[in-house]
């Protein structure tokens, strides 16, 4: 069964304007992580933003936020004033495992291209 | 920079040959993760080192091992390559302490001719 769902093959939005890429997951675990990678076409896999199950708060980091819905098991996320440079693909990630344990590992969804015009 | 080194970074060899992929994590990083990225599979777990030993595996083929060594770095070796297992290949390490955010080398980009 697919734990992590992203639904949107391909996303476009203009300059300076937000963009939401949607991102659901499946689990019966009770603490677990979420995260959204974004890789340009060079290849490497950059790390965006980070949510605990047990955060309170959506996390931010600076154009980057992301939408946890827990309730609907939603991780969207949220790109403030877009730029040239956001155009990527963009994966939403969740860790399976208990953090410190030694053992973790991310399961991804299959990604979702934004591209940004001018 | 994320801190994690691959090696090589382009790699094209033939059908039936092996060849080894090398990776060094971010300083004191003790987990060592391989991740194949294919254009039909995505992104996919192959395997997971924590501090020297095998603790996870993921859909890594038979013709594929891996190891870490003492000083934390990690090879994979794939032998008898088909057409099919041309990909990208990542390492990615973690200090198992914090997010347990990965952080991502570059990659090692494999065609099988």
């Amino acid at each position: 069964a697919q734990k992590i769902t992203q639904t949107q093959p391909g996303m476009f939005v203009q300059e300076k304007e937000a963009v939401t890429l949607d991102c659901t997951y499946d689990t019966s675990d009770q603490s677990y992580g979420l995260f959204w990678y974004k890789q340009p076409s060079s290849g490497e896999m950059i790390f965006l933003i980070y949510q605990g199950s047990y955060d309170e708060q959506n996390a931010t980091e600076g154009r980057y936020s992301l939408n946890f819905q827990k309730a609907r098991k939603s991780a969207n996320l949220v790109i403030s004033a877009s730029q040239l440079g956001d155009s990527a693909m963009y994966f939403c990630a969740m860790r399976e495992g208990q953090k410190n344990t030694g053992f973790q590992k991310l399961v991804f969804g299959t990604g979702t291209r934004l591209l940004v015009s001018p | 920079d994320s801190g994690v080194t691959q090696t090589p970074k382009h790699l094209i060899t033939a059908t039936g040959q092996r060849v080894t992929l090398r990776c060094s994590p971010r300083s004191g990083d003790l987990s060592v993760y391989w991740y194949q990225q294919s254009l039909d599979q995505g992104l996919q777990f192959l395997i997971q080192y924590y501090n020297g030993e095998e603790r996870a595996k993921g859909n890594i083929l038979e013709r594929f091992s891996a190891q870490q060594f003492p000083d934390l770095h990690s090879e994979l070796n794939l032998s008898s390559l088909e057409l099919g297992d041309s990909a990208l290949y990542f390492c990615a390490s973690s200090e198992q302490v914090n997010t347990g955010e990965l952080f991502f080398g570059e990659g090692s980009r494999l065609t099988v001719l």
